[in-house]
């Protein structure tokens, strides 16, 4: 079974400072593993993807996320917080293996930027 | 073109009304979504269609009624909807149904709101 949780519910930064949006997941198989950011009324957009090549992934805008196995993590970072990376953040864990179509969302991360 | 579009942006329904959510994505991606996100959660699943048929349905109330009339287009159904059904329609697509092959991508949404 796979289950995603994200660790901080709500996360500020001041502008020009790093962002980490922590995440752990389960999985009983070997992973893929997104982050999505959806700003307010907007839809999701794929910030990045881990599935199975490099351990760190670079995404757009900025974005870049490790991960780790032995610590079940996918935390996401970016060096220097911008006022439009406010946002919602979702952590996604799929599963591979037949049975498991459906993606499993954490319960979200609201990033707010302090001017 | 690598987008998933969503019409209308907006609506508004009574309880007796019948109304369409349309979905169009052109990236020939085989599998097909549709999620319901209520404010400040994550999105949750409703159906999913793969190769043009049914293949999920998450208990959802037959108040709602999935359609995919070909490859490229999916619809939402409504008739007969509560107060309570007002939230934030997603559709998203994948190139196929399992991993690594289900990444999503979302449309802009449809905010629904029923009097």
């Amino acid at each position: 079974a796979q289950s995603v949780t994200q660790l901080d519910s709500h996360v500020s930064v001041s502008e020009g400072t790093p962002v980490l949006l922590r995440c752990n997941y389960s999985s009983s198989y070997s992973p893929s593993l997104f982050w999505y950011v959806q700003h307010p009324n907007k839809g999701l957009q794929l910030l990045l993807k881990y599935t199975s090549a490099a351990t760190l992934v670079k995404g757009i805008n900025g974005f870049e996320a490790e991960f780790k196995k032995s610590e079940t993590s996918f935390h996401l970072t970016k060096p220097s917080a911008h006022m439009s990376d406010a946002a919602e953040y979702f952590c996604v864990v799929s599963d591979r293996g037949f049975g498991n179509e459906k993606l499993t969302f954490g319960t979200g991360t609201r990033l707010t930027i302090i001017p | 073109d690598t987008e998933v579009t969503q019409t209308p942006k907006h609506l508004v329904m009574g309880m007796t009304n019948k109304k369409s959510l349309k979905c169009e994505q052109h990236m020939g991606h085989r599998a097909m979504y549709w999620y319901k996100q209520k404010a400040k959660k994550p999105p949750e699943l409703m159906f999913v269609y793969s190769y043009e048929k049914l293949s999920i349905n998450e208990s959802v109330p037959s108040r709602f009624s999935p359609e995919c009339p070909n490859s490229s287009l999916l619809n939402l159904h409504l008739h007969a909807l509560q107060p309570e059904d007002s939230a934030l329609y997603l559709c998203a697509s994948s190139q196929d149904l399992l991993p690594p092959y289900n990444e999503q991508f979302f449309g802009p949404g449809t905010r629904l709101t029923v009097l």
